[in-house]
């Protein structure tokens, strides 16, 4: 049973759009939610994490959004550039440090 | 600062074969560490997990096995590889003690043939 489901599963953005990827999660002990990045034949790369205490959180052209309620984050790519061509992953994680991953969403930028 | 190794960084091998992937942390002590396994186009999945030393978790019952010699040491093995084995297998570790970043290695792809 997946714990967090991702959307969409790939996404097409012009140069200087907006990426916006959406995850849902079910387990509301989840304390720790990570975007990460991973490029072709790479190993993922953390790239911004948020605590559920703070609603948002922007690291240069990245933001994760975060909606208690709901149960559901998101991570916001602005100026998308061809660099961020890559697939993301959102994650999640309770105190035993597991993470419980996304299926990922493929992100195209086109120049 | 912290490194993570793994070997080797491409593999083939028959089924049937057995199979010896290893992974390595540098610079941090007493660390969590993780295998993963990522089918081509999927997300990732998670295998074992270890806390220290010899005490090793299994998440999916399959034929692979995991073990944690010393400290910053974590192997994953096979007696008898199948062809579903096939796949990116990623390490990964975590300070812990507080700290959830988990950090992973470059990645090993596996095909079995």
């Amino acid at each position: 049973q997946q714990q967090v489901k991702q959307s969409p599963q790939s996404l097409i953005v012009q140069k200087g759009g907006i990426s916006i990827i959406n995850c849902a999660y079910e387990n509301t002990a989840f304390d720790y939610f990570p975007w990460y990045q991973q490029f072709p034949g790479k190993g993922p790369a953390l790239l911004i994490a948020i605590r559920p205490d703070v609603s948002e959180k922007k690291e240069g052209r990245f933001t994760i959004s975060f909606n208690k309620s709901a149960k559901q984050f998101s991570l916001h790519i602005m100026d998308s550039q061809p660099g961020d061509s890559a697939t993301y992953f959102c994650a999640a994680s309770i105190s035993d440090y597991k993470l419980s991953f996304g299926a990922g969403t493929t992100v195209t930028v086109r120049a | 600062s912290q490194t993570i190794h793994q070997w080797p960084a491409t593999l083939v091998q028959p089924v049937g074969s057995p199979l010896s992937l290893e992974c390595t942390v540098e610079g941090t002590s007493n660390p969590n560490l993780y295998w993963y396994r990522q089918a081509a186009g999927r997300g990732l999945q998670l295998l074992f997990y270890s806390v220290g030393i010899g005490q090793i978790s299994s998440e999916v019952p399959q034929n692979l096995s995991a073990s944690r010699p010393q400290d910053r040491q974590f192997i994953l093995s096979s007696k008898k590889l199948l062809l579903s084995d096939s796949g990116f297998y990623l390490c990964a570790w975590v300070l812990g003690q507080g700290s959830y970043e988990q950090y992973f290695g470059p990645g090993t792809r596996l095909t079995v043939t």
